[in-house]
Parts: structure tokens; sequence; C-alpha cells
């Protein structure tokens, strides 16, 4: 089975200032995919960035980024230029690839980011 | 194009009724999953559907089901309920192949007295 940590339950940031989120998986495939959801008090999952396992490049997206180390199972979440709309719960998930189908995201934790003015 | 749509927003029910949640998924969606979120267990997954079958189920009690029709609106519904089904339900539409990313809707509060 596959888990997903977030081991940070909580950070804060001051506006325009850097921040980096923390998120280790285990598991035994070798193909999926890591994304990192955002749920701000609307409560709505908005999906923030995403990785293919099998691409070394890490991805990108406007000011999120992210850092895959495919053999530690890490992927951190860096976001530049933090904005007061970024304040909310981050979560990391994991998806076994199938064939076709599509699996089950399984998601860490959380963590609570709150960005200062 | 309108986004994911849960119905209703919030819900208060008794220990022992049932209950119905309604999804209505993005245009041209075809899968639905539906996920329970609680402070203490965090985000689980119930079920999946893809062209009104269950592809995918979680670890929960046949007190929980679902079902997908035609037009792909999924329907949750929660028999018998217990104290412990108090949560935040997520519903989650996506094309459902593969890296198809999963759209959320806002979510039905329900809280069970």
């Amino acid at each position: 089975a596959q888990t997903v940590t977030q081991s940070q339950p909580e950070m804060s940031v001051q506006e325009a200032e850097t921040v980096t989120l923390s998120c280790t998986y285990d598991t035994s495939e070798s193909n999926y995919y890591l994304f990192w959801y955002k749920q701000p008090p609307s409560r709505q999952m908005i999906l923030v960035i995403r990785q293919e396992a099998y691409k070394q490049q890490n991805a990108t997206e406007n000011r999120f980024s992210v850092n895959f180390q495919k053999a530690a199972k890490s992927f951190s979440l860096k976001i530049s230029d933090s904005q007061l709309g970024d304040t909310a719960m981050y979560f990391c998930a994991f998806m076994k690839q199938t064939q076709g189908g599509s699996e089950k995201l399984v998601f860490g934790k959380g963590t609570k980011l709150t960005v200062n003015p | 194009k309108a986004g994911v749509t849960q119905t209703p927003r919030y819900l208060i029910k008794t220990r022992g009724q049932q209950v119905t949640l309604s999804c209505s998924p993005i245009s041209g969606h075809r899968s639905v999953s539906w996920y329970q979120q609680t402070p203490g267990q965090g985000l689980q997954f119930l079920f999946e559907y893809f062209s009104e079958t269950q592809r995918n189920k979680g670890n929960f009690p046949g007190r929980f089901s679902g079902r997908q029709f035609s037009n792909s609106r999924s329907e949750m519904n929660v028999s018998t309920l217990e104290l412990g089904d108090s949560a935040l339900y997520l519903c989650a539409s996506s094309l459902g192949d593969s890296f198809s990313p999963l759209h959320f809707g806002n979510g039905t509060r329900l809280t069970v007295t």
C-alpha cells in the first residue's frame, strides 16, 4: 500500500517570500503520478501542480515548482513570491499508474500554510 | 465550463437515518470519485464510477454506496448513519484515464447528531 507523509502540519511565510513544503511517499510502484492540491477555506480542492514519475524534469507552474527526488521518494513544493491568496491547506497526493483506467488518490495529512502581510 | 457541483452544501442528520448526496461532474467527464475528509483520518477514497460502473472501491463498510447515471451524474448514499460519518464529502470528476487531473467540487458537509 502507498503512503504519503507531510511532516509539517503548519507553516507560515511573509508575503513575497519563498516557502517549501515537504512531502515523502512510500511505494513499490515504478510508474506513478504525484500531485499537490490546495484547499482554501472555500473547501474546494484545487490542483496546483502534477508530476509524472518517469519524467526527471521537475514540473513548474508559474510561481509553483517541485523538487522531485525519485530515489529518495521525495516531492517538495516550492512557492515563490508568496501571496495572501496562497493561504490554504496543501495536500500532497499519489496516484498509481494504470493502463487505461484510473486509480484512487492517496493523500497526505496536509500542511496548513499561512501567508502573512 | 461549469465546475463540479455538489448538493446540498450542508446536511444535518440523526443517527440511524440515511442520506443521499449528489454530484454533477464537469461536462464531458465520465469518471466520478468520492472522498471523505475528516480531521482525524484526513482524505480517504470511497469509490469511483466510470460509465455507470463502479471501477474502484475504498475500505468503507457496505453502508456507503453509490451509483452513476447515464449523464455521468453520481449519487452517494449512506445508510444507518453513525456519529463517525460526520465529515466533508468531496466529489471529483475527470476524463477517467491515468493522469487526468481530478476536478473537485466544494463538498457536502454532513453532520450526524
